[in-house]
């Protein structure tokens, strides 16, 4: 089954504590994203990749980190996470850019 | 002003009735338009891909691009329980608009 897996689902953790959510992909896709949701703000993308060891920032890039070593893994690395990083992440592939995104199950990451 | 937008509802609809959401947008360089439907607790999944003006028809869904407005809608005809969701606009293109840009979102509600 094509999907887009992320991990873990659920996350609460303190401010500082490094942490990453693992996202894979099936599908053979070169391009792959996280992105936030945040209510009232909707989707904005953090990072990007449109290929292996090709990263680039999105919208809302600062606090976060990111890398790119195999085509089907995209993980997102928090690496001093704080409050105001609690959101819903999802991690996103397609074949391009500018065509149909699949996306993840989403992660729900807590900071306190 | 935001770069695209969404009215974020909620829309209460009863079953049956034909729903009509919207997006509009500043940016002329837009050239893909995508609808999402995202459930409660889910990925946004795509359900229509237009690409340019005029309208794109599948089952209960027709999507519509009109770029001399900046204005795209999506209607759903016979409209169901099953269609309660939050329904998300997505474009992209080319130079300025390469970015792949959500709007907030407009949640739906279909009552029995």
């Amino acid at each position: 089954e094509a999907q887009v897996t992320q991990n873990p689902r659920y996350l609460i953790t303190v401010t500082g504590k490094k942490l990453t959510v693992t996202c894979s992909q099936n599908m053979n896709h070169e391009y792959m994203s996280w992105y936030r949701q945040d209510p009232g703000l909707g989707l904005r993308q953090i990072y990007y990749s449109m290929n292996v060891e090709v990263t680039d920032k999105g919208d809302v890039p600062e606090g976060y980190k990111v890398s790119r070593k195999e085509k089907r893994n995209f993980p997102l690395i928090l690496e001093s996470p704080s409050p105001n990083q609690t959101s819903l992440y999802f991690c996103a592939s397609s074949l391009l850019r500018e065509r149909e995104q699949y996306f993840g199950p989403g992660t729900r990451l807590t900071v306190t | 002003q935001k770069e695209v937008e969404q009215d974020p509802g909620p829309l209460s609809v009863p079953e049956g009735a034909i729903v009509s959401l919207n997006c509009t947008y500043s940016n002329s360089a837009f050239q893909y338009f995508m609808w999402y439907r995202q459930y409660s607790r889910k990925g946004p999944e795509l359900l229509m891909y237009t690409y340019s003006s005029g309208n794109k028809e599948d089952g209960r869904f027709t999507a519509q691009v009109d770029k001399s407005s900046k204005y795209i809608s999506l209607f759903i005809r016979d409209s169901q329980p099953s269609d309660s969701a939050t329904y998300l606009c997505a474009l992209t293109g080319t130079g300025t608009a390469s970015k792949l840009t959500f709007g907030t979102g407009t949640r739906l509600q279909v009552t029995l």
